[in-house]
């Protein structure tokens, strides 16, 4: 199984900041790689798919890079709504799996 | 407008069975490829089973394989989870998301999600 790593566990930032959220493969994945935002109590939220593609709808302050193993979520200046967890997702082949997640804090 | 919503969450106790319920809306249930995903109290997602729009090929993630069922009624727009073996590791909110496309290749994300159903297992 492909496994998805993660990185920061946990962000301490601030309103305005540029935010950089990592997440690597265990293999290549080519570009089939997510993001998703999860409030508590609510449902994750789609951000971005292949990789570097915006949702409809998700601001335009959310990007994302990366192929093969390698990915990055990028918030350009972070919106006090933006203060969640982030959590990767890889859907290369038949078995998905989900990084660890990410926790932005109010620092 | 699509809505997912699911049901038939409950508390029980190991070794039991629960099926879970998902009904669809608002969009052509038949065309598009469905996964079941959950998440325990105060951890990440795990992504547990897919199913494609004519309900197979079907895939299961190891730790529920031999033990969840994942289906599907096309005619009805629902997705159902039949859930045996519980153990008290399987206690989660779980969620049914629908995939926002698919090739042969790969997902494309999940594009909307249910609010999530609670299975409790403890004796």
């Amino acid at each position: 199984d492909i496994q998805m790593t993660q990185s920061p566990s946990s962000l301490s930032t601030s309103v305005g900041d540029r935010v950089t959220i990592t997440c690597r493969a265990s293999q290549s994945i080519t570009t089939y790689l997510n993001w998703y935002q999860q409030k508590p109590g609510k449902a994750p939220k789609l951000l971005i798919y292949a990789a570097s593609s915006l949702q409809s709808g998700v601001p335009s302050r959310f990007s994302g890079s990366g192929s093969g193993t390698d990915f990055t979520l990028t918030i350009s200046s972070l919106q006090p709504e933006d203060f969640a967890t982030y959590y990767c997702q890889q859907s290369y082949g038949t078995l998905y799996t989900f990084g660890q997640g990410t926790k932005l804090e109010m620092k | 407008e699509v809505q997912l919503v699911e049901s038939g969450g409950d508390l029980i106790q190991p070794g039991g069975s629960l099926r879970l319920s998902c009904a669809a809306s608002g969009f052509t249930f038949s065309s598009f490829e469905m996964s079941w995903v959950r998440q325990a109290p105060g951890k990440g997602l795990e992504w547990l089973s897919y199913i494609y729009s004519s309900g197979s090929p079907i895939h299961y993630a190891d730790s529920v394989k031999g033990r969840f069922t994942i289906s599907r009624d096309n005619a009805k727009n629902s997705l159902y989870l039949q859930m045996n073996s519980l153990r008290v590791e399987d206690t989660a909110v779980y969620y049914c998301a629908r995939e926002r496309d698919h090739s042969g290749s790969g997902s494309y994300g999940f594009d909307y999600w249910g609010q999530g159903t609670l299975v409790t297992v403890s004796s």
